[in-house]
């Protein structure tokens, strides 16, 4: 079975400060990508970044970049200088590269950005 | 355009009640996607379409019904439904579902209460 397990349920940052939201998951795949949502109380998913297996770089977003471990089936998501624009639910997802768009989502973790 | 637009907003149905949830892209997305999530959980995959083509329902209950008129138009359906059906309704497309996948565009969701 495919999973993503997102541990940190909410997570708390200063503004200005970095933070990391941790992700793992599961697959026996070698062909899939990565991607971290956001989800403001506006309700609509936006794509904050997006990781490709087959790349050993990591992503970066302006203030958003990723630790991609694959060896250890992790992909963690760095927000650096955070800005109160920034609270939200993050979801961790994955997807088969063969994949007919069946994105796999974490549980999600709540952003909180205090001033 | 790189939007997805959802109609209507909000929706309050009774059980007895026909009613219909509309999503529009003009990406040029061959694939096109209905997930529903309840408060506070990820989004949980209901219907695929590849091509205009039901192609992944996700055991979803038949007071569900999809339809894709045409490349840029997804409709949901529905009928009899219960309270517990109550929870937002987002709508997602993805370019080609046979070609790389790139990523998911959502929509800011239809949230539906039935009483």
């Amino acid at each position: 079975a495919q999973t993503v397990t997102q541990s940190q349920p909410e997570m708390s940052v200063q503004e200005a400060e970095t933070v990391t939201l941790s992700c793992t998951y599961d697959t026996s795949e070698s062909d899939y990508y990565l991607f971290w949502y956001k989800q403001p109380p506006s309700r609509q998913m936006i794509l904050v970044i997006r990781q490709e297996a087959y790349k050993q770089q990591n992503a970066t977003e302006n203030r958003f970049s990723v630790n991609f471990q694959k060896a250890a089936k992790s992909f963690s998501l760095k927000i650096s200088d955070s800005q109160l624009g920034d609270a939200a639910m993050y979801f961790c997802a994955f997807i088969n590269g063969g994949s007919q768009g069946n994105l796999i989502f974490g549980k999600g973790t709540k952003l909180s950005v205090k001033p | 355009d790189t939007e997805v637009t959802q109609t209507p907003k909000h929706l309050v149905m009774g059980m007895t009640n026909k009613k219909s949830l509309k999503c529009e892209q003009h990406m040029g997305h061959r694939a096109m996607y209905w997930y529903k999530q309840k408060a506070k959980k990820p989004p949980e995959l209901m219907f695929v379409y590849s091509y205009e083509k039901l192609s992944i329902n996700e055991s979803v209950p038949s007071r569900f019904s999809p339809e894709c008129p045409n490349s840029s138009l997804l409709n949901l359906h529905l009928h009899a439904l219960q309270p517990e059906d109550s929870a937002l309704y987002l709508c997602a497309s993805s370019q080609d579902p046979s070609a790389v996948y790139t990523e998911a565009f959502f929509g800011q969701g239809t949230r539906l209460t039935v009483v």
